[in-house]
């Protein structure tokens, strides 16, 4: 079993639609979650951060943690074509050693 | 934010060659480097971390005789594939923190191609 699990998609929405993506791991030690963005043979840029279980929005992104069923969500609201891109999930333990365990990636097509 | 950069970003080679990518951090001292490899369709596997000026410490099943990690400066981390095989061919990406962990920040990534 990985430790990240995250489903690949392809995911594909129309324009203004809400884009839902989450992740289940196994590790109950993982504290620290994280949502990447990833262009096509670009590196990761972080989106949105939160520590422990609870809700972050940051405009029309708003991510979510359940930390009882290790379950994290990441929803994107009205939703454009420049948001298609891959999602990756990633999380730590501690914010010491800054390790990350990422998921596999959904990627997301918003079509105009 | 914070700009990390790597070159080569495209690098075709023949198997048995070595290849070096470099890893700066544009603006800001990475006290942190890490070294990842993705394959296609794949998630980002951390290979090594890296301080300035000790030894990398590897993940479990990454040949460290195989990937070289110097991390020289505080700015500047390299990653040597040496005598590459077309297994090897993959795209690897760095990142560098400069304090917490939401501050890691991760380069472009460099596609090597070992033919």
């Amino acid at each position: 079993q990985k430790e990240v699990e995250q489903d690949p998609g392809p995911l594909s929405v129309p324009e203004g639609a809400i884009v839902s993506l989450n992740c289940t791991y196994s590790n109950s030690a993982f504290q620290y979650f994280m949502w990447y963005r990833q262009y096509s043979r670009k590196g990761p840029e972080l989106l949105m951060y939160t520590y422990s279980s609870g809700n972050k929005e940051d405009g029309r992104f708003t991510a979510q943690v359940d930390k009882s069923s290790k379950y994290i969500s990441l929803f994107i609201r009205d939703s454009q074509p420049s948001d298609s891109a891959t999602y990756l999930c990633a999380m730590s333990g501690t914010s010491n050693d800054y390790k990350l365990s990422f998921g596999a990636g959904t990627t997301v097509t918003v079509r105009a | 934010g914070a700009v990390v950069s790597q070159h080569p970003s495209r690098v075709i080679c023949k198997s048995g060659t070595s290849v070096k990518i470099e890893c700066r951090s544009l603006d800001f001292q990475a006290t942190t480097m890490f070294w990842y490899r993705q394959f296609p369709k794949q998630s980002l596997m951390l290979m090594a971390t890296s301080n300035e000026g000790s030894k990398a410490t590897y993940e479990q099943g990454v040949e460290k005789d195989k990937f070289l990690i110097n991390h020289a400066s505080l700015t500047l981390s390299t990653l040597t594939v040496t005598s590459a095989h077309p297994e090897d061919s993959s795209f690897y990406i760095c990142s560098a923190s400069e304090g917490g962990i939401d501050e890691q920040f991760f380069g472009p990534g460099t596609r090597l191609t070992v033919l």
